[in-house]
């Protein structure tokens, strides 16, 4: 079946370090999406990226859709940045296939 | 801002209970969604709905039904409530079109826990 896999698991960096996370996907899709993750918290939206790249402040968010894989860079890296980050990938009308999550831990 | 509200936010049953979890979106949105979240399997889709009168099965639909009253309204119904279904269920909504992606805004997440 149609899969998700991110990289890494788990991030622990020093504060202002830059952070790359990496979202493969097993079969070709119509968009993805990055959203952010609280302990216990909801999701919230962080891009929604069909292709090539977008920045938002200190967050880059890059697609290739031919190779299938896309990335999240967080630049100066700050505490509360921490969180699990997950890549969605839109395959059918808004249905969603998550990955399972990069847990950042940004520590001082 | 997107609002989804959900309820209740926590919530003790018993095997074999029926369960309903209730969920209201003020954003207008034809699209509404539920997932399960948990440790080793991620968010997985269990019903979704395009508009008010429609639900469709998801990835995980086994146990559960879904209801879609009106545009605002999505509830998640378990009539038979088992241990495997304790979790912490999102629900969703989002505007896309057909053939086209949408960014999704969530709830808080209801958690459930069945004894």
């Amino acid at each position: 079946g149609q899969q998700v896999q991110q990289s890494p698991t788990s991030l622990v960096l020093q504060e202002g370090e830059n952070a790359e996370l990496q979202c493969n996907f097993s079969t070709s899709l119509n968009s993805m999406q990055w959203f952010y993750q609280r302990p216990g918290g909801s999701l919230v939206s962080v891009f929604y990226n069909p292709s090539g790249t977008k920045q938002s402040g200190r967050l880059t968010s890059t697609t290739v859709i031919k190779e299938r894989r896309s990335s999240l860079h967080i630049s100066s890296s700050q505490i509360t940045d921490s969180g699990t980050y997950l890549c969605a990938m839109d395959y059918n009308q808004g249905k969603l296939i998550f990955g399972q999550g990069t847990k950042l831990s940004i520590k001082p | 801002e997107a609002a989804v509200t959900q309820s209740p936010r926590n919530k003790v049953a018993v095997t074999g209970g029926k369960v309903t979890l209730s969920c209201n979106q003020t954003n207008n949105h034809n699209n509404m969604y539920w997932y399960r979240q948990d440790t080793g399997h991620g968010l997985r889709l269990i019903h979704y709905s395009y508009g008010a009168g429609s639900t469709e099965k998801g990835d995980i639909p086994d146990g559960y039904k879904a209801s879609r009253p009106s545009q605002e309204n999505f509830s998640l119904i378990l009539e038979l409530a088992t241990p495997s279904q304790t979790s912490v269920y999102f629900c969703a909504s989002g505007a896309g079109q057909p053939h086209s992606g949408n960014t999704l805004y969530f709830g808080e997440g209801s958690r459930l826990i069945v004894v």
